[in-house]
């Protein structure tokens, strides 16, 4: 059973340009959690999305970033316009049904981003 | 609103010393509470977790008690091992999980 896929691995990105990072939760896994990590930092919540829901985007910034979880296929963080300050890892995580129930995340390996 | 404090890294010590990572929360209601720990290169795994006050969460000799009282969930391991050198984060949740900033651990030979 493969667990949460993130791709790419590593991204570069020059100021100004979109960054789109990919995650495909473990099999069976409807809930996804998308954590931002930027260094000698702890991870910061960022969004909370069901298919095709998002359920918490409390912190997610207010411009700029987006996140869906389509029907059919991975779930994407979009960042427009990046800035030396996005440089971050971007971790994934999944779950099957929700903290509540299970009290679990499941990470990928993370996607790190690097703005020039 | 919520939010984990735990003790800041590095932490150093030689293999076999006992290791204690303090953490306490702040929490509206009775979230459950984790360690996660990052080891080199990936990413997050669950260490162990507790649901409920009084709870003991154990896993792979570390263990952490739920304290109600004293708003703590301090991590504990008797005798630490090189492998055991990672990062260790302290977490509450219900829906979505928030984190510490992590206390980075070396263990010494």
């Amino acid at each position: 059973n493969a667990g949460v896929m993130q791709n790419p691995r590593h991204l570069v990105r020059r100021r100004g340009q979109e960054a789109r990072l990919r995650c495909s939760p473990m099999k069976g896994h409807s809930h996804v959690y998308w954590y931002r990590q930027l260094p000698e930092e702890g991870l910061k919540f960022m969004v909370y999305l069901q298919k095709e829901n998002i359920i918490d985007e409390s912190g997610m910034p207010k411009e700029r970033f987006s996140a869906e979880f389509p029907k059919e296929g991975p779930s994407i963080l979009r960042i427009q316009q990046v800035v030396r300050g996005d440089s971050a890892a971007y971790f994934c995580a999944s779950s099957p049904s929700g903290i509540s129930n299970t009290g679990e995340l499941f990470f990928g390996e993370g996607s790190r981003l690097t703005v020039l | 609103g919520d939010s984990v404090t735990q003790m800041e890294g590095p932490v150093t010590l030689s293999e076999e010393a006992f290791l204690t990572i303090n953490c306490t929360y702040t929490a509206t209601g009775y979230p459950s509470l984790f360690w996660y720990v990052q080891y080199p290169g990936e990413g997050l795994q669950l260490l162990l977790k507790a649901t409920k006050a009084d709870d003991k969460g154990s896993n792979k000799g570390f263990e952490a008690t739920y304290r109600k009282e004293t708003t703590s969930f301090h991590l504990e391991k008797g005798s630490v091992q090189v492998s055991d050198s990672a990062v260790y984060f302290c977490a509450l949740g219900d829906d979505k999980i928030i984190f510490g900033k992590g206390t980075r651990l070396h263990i010494l030979p």
